[in-house]
C-alpha cells in the first residue's frame, strides 16, 4: 500500500520555468491537499480539494495552479517560477471530513529556484 | 482566518524525561491533529483528536475544545521522539486544515 506518492523527489528550475508536482493517493481519500514548508516553519496550505472535481485556495494560493485529475490524483503547477517559491512541497489526502480519519502525508518534493 | 500558536518552540530532554506541547487556537474547530516531522522530513499523524483524551503507547493527548487548547504529552522519552511536532486545525469551513508552527524537539542520550 503506496499511500500518497509525490514526483519528483527533488528538482532545481530557472526562474520563469514551469512545472507540475504530481501527487496520487491509492486510499480512495475524498480530500487532497498542497502545503508548503519553508526552512524552519510550519506547513502552509496552498489549494485543497474537498472532492473530485473541486478546488479551493488556502492560505498562500498566489503564483500556483492546481488540478484535481480524478479522485486519485491532485497535481499542483508553477506556471513562472519565482525563487520566493523555493520550499518543500507536500501533498496530504484524508477521507471524508468529520470522520476519524487522519490526514496521510507524501513524502515531498525539495525545489530549489534559482 | 483561524490563529494556531504552539509552546514551546524548542524543548530538549534527557531521554527518560517527561514534556508537555501546547497547542493554542483562536477559534471554534472541528478538529484537531497531531503530527511528528522525523528529522528526515517524514509527516507523522500520531492523533485526530477533536476533543478528549487518546493515548497511544507513551503518548497521549487531549483536547479541550470549549477552551481552545490541546496537550501532547510525551512520557519516557527516547532520542527518536526527536523532530518537530505539529498540531493542525480544521476551520469552520470543512477541509481547509491550518497549520500550527511547531515545537522542535531534542531529545538527547
Amino acid at each position: 500500500n503506496a499511500g500518497v506518492t509525490q514526483t519528483p523527489k527533488f528538482q532545481v528550475l530557472k526562474t520563469g520555468q514551469s512545472m507540475t508536482l504530481q501527487c496520487a493517493q491509492d486510499m480512495n481519500h475524498n480530500s487532497m491537499y498542497w502545503y508548503r514548508q519553508d526552512p524552519g516553519m510550519g506547513l502552509r496550505l496552498i489549494y485543497y480539494s474537498a472532492s473530485e472535481g473541486t478546488t479551493d485556495k488556502g492560505e498562500v494560493p498566489n503564483g500556483y495552479n492546481v488540478s484535481r485529475l480524478n479522485k486519485r490524483e491532485f497535481s499542483l503547477r508553477l506556471e513562472s517560477a519565482a525563487p520566493s517559491q523555493t520550499s518543500v512541497y507536500f501533498c496530504a489526502s484524508s477521507a471524508y471530513r468529520g470522520q476519524d480519519q487522519p490526514q496521510h502525508f507524501g513524502d515531498g518534493t525539495r525545489l530549489s529556484i534559482l | 482566518g483561524i490563529q494556531v500558536e504552539q509552546s514551546p518552540p524548542d524543548l530538549i530532554l534527557q531521554e527518560g524525561a517527561n514534556s508537555t506541547l501546547r497547542c493554542n487556537f483562536s477559534d471554534s474547530v472541528n478538529n484537531l491533529q497531531w503530527f511528528h516531522q522525523n528529522p528526515w522530513g517524514q509527516l507523522i499523524n500520531l492523533f485526530y483528536i477533536p476533543s478528549g483524551t487518546k493515548q497511544n503507547g507513551r503518548l497521549s493527548a487531549t483536547t479541550v475544545a470549549t477552551e481552545r487548547y490541546s496537550l501532547l504529552y510525551i512520557s519516557s522519552s527516547q532520542t527518536t521522539d526527536s523532530g518537530v511536532y505539529f498540531c493542525a486545525v480544521e476551520e469552520g469551513s470543512y477541509d481547509k486544515v491550518i497549520f500550527g508552527p511547531g515545537t522542535s524537539l531534542s531529545v538527547i542520550p
